[in-house]
């Protein structure tokens, strides 16, 4: 089975730079996801990463070490429409998808 | 922007009820997902095909059946509702493979079990 943790909830100022670590165990690894998810809302693809290494994307990078079960999505910048929560996912082999818990940003003036 | 649709939107029924939720792609995608979340708690895979006629039980036990006998439709089906079915459903699909295999997600349907 698919095992993701996450923290529960993260407090920064806007402005700031907040890092979200993930940590998953998988049968077979095929990729892993971050999502941001406001409340009330579907969630919405960030970023992708199957290989080792760092992916930026404007204000957001992802990390991945597939040797640790390891990834951290930071987001540089921080604005208050950041606020939001922050999904790890994790696909294996045979496509499934499963998600963390999620990481509620709370981004305060 | 994401082709997935999900009807309705927001549906409360009594208690007994058998209902189906809706959810189209119009891009083609094998793979498909229901999730179900309660307000402020974390997304549970119930159910996940990846193509026609292939359908998976998720992590989360559930209820309800679904069906794939066109690959841009996956229906959940409930046959007989309860108050403990009230949660949000979220459908999703992706491609098989490869890079691009980011899952888009519908808006969600909101059920609520009287």
């Amino acid at each position: 089975g698919q095992n993701i943790d996450q923290p529960t909830e993260m407090t920064a100022t806007e402005g700031a730079i907040v890092q979200i670590n993930c940590t998953y165990q998988t049968s077979g690894f095929n990729g892993l996801f971050w999502y941001q998810q406001h409340a009330g809302e579907a969630p919405t693809f960030l970023s992708y990463n199957v290989l080792d290494g760092l992916e930026e994307k404007g204000r957001f990078s992802s990390f991945l070490s597939r040797s640790k079960g390891y990834s951290y999505l930071l987001l540089k910048e921080l604005q208050m429409k950041d606020s939001a929560s922050y999904l790890c996912a994790v696909s294996n082999r045979w496509g499934k998808l499963q998600f963390g818990a999620g990481t509620q940003v709370v981004v305060t003036p | 922007e994401a082709d997935i649709y999900q009807t309705p939107r927001y549906l409360v029924i009594g208690t007994g009820k058998k209902i189906t939720l809706e959810c189209s792609q119009t891009m083609g995608h094998d793979k498909m997902y229901w999730y179900q979340q309660d307000p402020g708690m974390e997304l549970h895979l119930i159910h996940y095909s990846y193509g026609v006629n292939s359908t998976e039980k998720g992590d989360l036990s559930s209820e309800s059946t679904v069906s794939r006998i066109r690959t841009e439709h996956f229906p959940l089906t409930l046959e007989s509702a309860r108050p403990s079915h009230t949660s949000q459903y979220l459908c999703a699909s992706s491609e098989p493979g490869g890079a691009n295999t980011e899952a888009f997600f519908g808006q969600g349907t909101r059920l609520t079990v009287v």
